[in-house]
């Protein structure tokens, strides 16, 4: 069954703290994409990567990291330079950039 | 500076009824859109896409309609069902620095039975 998987669900963390975000794809996909959802906001673009070992910047990359060293994996860090990153994130891919992504079912972080 | 907006944060339908969702965009180099259907605490799901050389486009009952001159589109849901009820988020991209995606802010459609 291919799909995009995001873990943990719900993720806490003390202030200070570098926390990493797993998203995991079995489609097959060239890009894949990280979101940030806040209350009431549509989807921001924080990093997103057309291919292995390539990654470019979103919208809102500042406190932020990535790494794309396998086709199938897209880690995302939120560091401690990061301002405020209580928030929804969401893990995305697509066949090639452009086509419609695929959305995992998102990672709820919250700093204590 | 929102280049995607969807300005009605909610919408209430009786169920059987048509459920129409707007969205305006500002970005002349917009030339796709999408709509997507997001559950709570689920990701987005990708519902229905129209490219610029199309006015409509249509897949069961969603229906995408897109007016260029006005930067307007809108999603008509025909008949509205109970399981509609979600968030809408429409989307657009282009070519050059609009190539990714830009979501609207969404809209709660709520489908009352």
């Amino acid at each position: 069954d291919g799909g995009i998987t995001q873990s943990p669900k719900y993720l806490f963390r003390k202030e200070g703290q570098n926390v990493t975000l797993s998203c995991e794809q079995n489609l097959n996909h060239d890009a894949m994409y990280w979101y940030r959802q806040d209350p009431g906001q549509g989807l921001r673009l924080i990093y997103y990567s057309q291919i292995v070992n390539d990654f470019q910047k979103g919208d809102i990359a500042e406190g932020y990291s990535v790494s794309r060293e396998k086709k199938e994996s897209f880690p995302l860090t939120v560091t401690s330079a990061q301002k405020n990153p209580t928030a929804f994130y969401l893990c995305a891919s697509s066949p090639l950039e452009g086509q419609p992504q695929h959305f995992g079912d998102g990672t709820r972080l919250s700093i204590l | 500076d929102q280049q995607v907006k969807q300005n009605s944060p909610s919408l209430s339908v009786q169920e059987g009824r048509i459920s129409i969702l707007n969205c305006d965009y500002t970005n002349s180099m917009f030339d796709y859109f999408l709509w997507y259907k997001k559950y709570p605490a689920e990701g987005p799901t990708f519902l229905i896409s129209i490219s610029s050389i199309k006015d409509k486009n249509e897949d069961g009952r969603f229906t995408v309609f897109l007016n260029k001159s006005a930067k307007h589109l809108s999603l008509h849901i025909v008949p509205s069902q109970p399981g509609d009820s979600a968030v809408y988020f429409c989307a657009a991209s282009g070519s050059g620095s609009a190539r990714q995606l830009t979501f609207g802010s969404g809209t709660q459609l709520t489908v009352l039975p």
